[in-house]
């Protein structure tokens, strides 16, 4: 079945040790999007690419940054993560320009920061 | 500014029940409108949204939501609650537009339903 993988599931890191989320997806979609959520509340877009190019969010720290090396991945990289950055990070991808543009979330990456 | 509401932040219904889950914006134009349902620790799940047509839209896990362009609203349904849909539901919606943060989806703050037995 054709779907959005995150990994890993559960990634524990130390403050200020650098941490790499994955997300791949087989929907051949030419968006891809990262969120961050905490504690049920509604998620928070951090950034999305548009096929190659790269959309950020105004209000994203700058310890977040991307990766889209090909249309299948995509990368989140948290350079010094603080006891704030623990949250799930969600990926999503959707398909721009046919007329549905709905957005399909994998399960998720929760983040424990020590 | 652009918003979504979900003016409950949690519902409960007993089991069999019919449950409604609201949902209302304000947003210009005439927005794609989606809900979304999340269960304990894992990723947000498709359930159904409006593009154009028909009022009544059929979703995932027989909800229904209905589309009410003067009230400016969108409430997910359902004729018979389950225990097993005592999850977080979450209203979105965005703009028809393919550009830049026209892409971006408004959220509301999810309502929390739990159908007791």
């Amino acid at each position: 079945d054709a779907m959005v993988i995150q990994n890993p599931r559960y990634q524990v890191t130390q403050f200020g040790k650098p941490v790499t989320l994955s997300c791949s997806q087989t929907l051949n979609h030419n968006v891809m999007y990262w969120y961050q959520q905490k504690s049920s509340q509604a998620p928070k877009l951090l950034f999305h690419y548009y096929d190659k190019d790269f959309n950020n969010e105004a209000d994203t720290p700058d310890n977040f940054q991307s990766r889209r090396p090909n249309t299948s991945f995509c990368f989140l990289d948290i350079r010094s993560p603080g006891l704030g950055d623990a949250a799930m990070y969600l990926c999503a991808t959707s398909r721009e320009g046919t007329g549905t543009e709905t957005q399909y979330f994998g399960p998720g990456t929760r983040l424990l920061v020590l | 500014a652009q918003s979504v509401a979900q003016p409950e932040d949690q519902v409960n219904v007993a089991e069999g029940n019919p449950l409604t889950v609201k949902c209302t914006y304000s947003v210009s134009g005439n927005p794609y409108l989606f809900w979304y349902v999340q269960y304990p620790n894992r990723g947000l799940q498709f359930l159904l949204k409006y593009i154009t047509g028909d009022n009544l839209v059929k979703g995932s896990y027989g909800f229904e939501a209905e589309f009410n362009k003067s009230q400016t609203s969108f409430h997910l349904k359902k004729p018979s609650a389950l225990v097993s849909d005592s999850a977080l539901y979450f209203c979105a919606v965005r703009d028809r537009f393919n550009a830049g943060n026209n892409r971006k989806l408004i959220w509301g703050l999810g309502t929390s339903l739990a159908v007791n037995p």
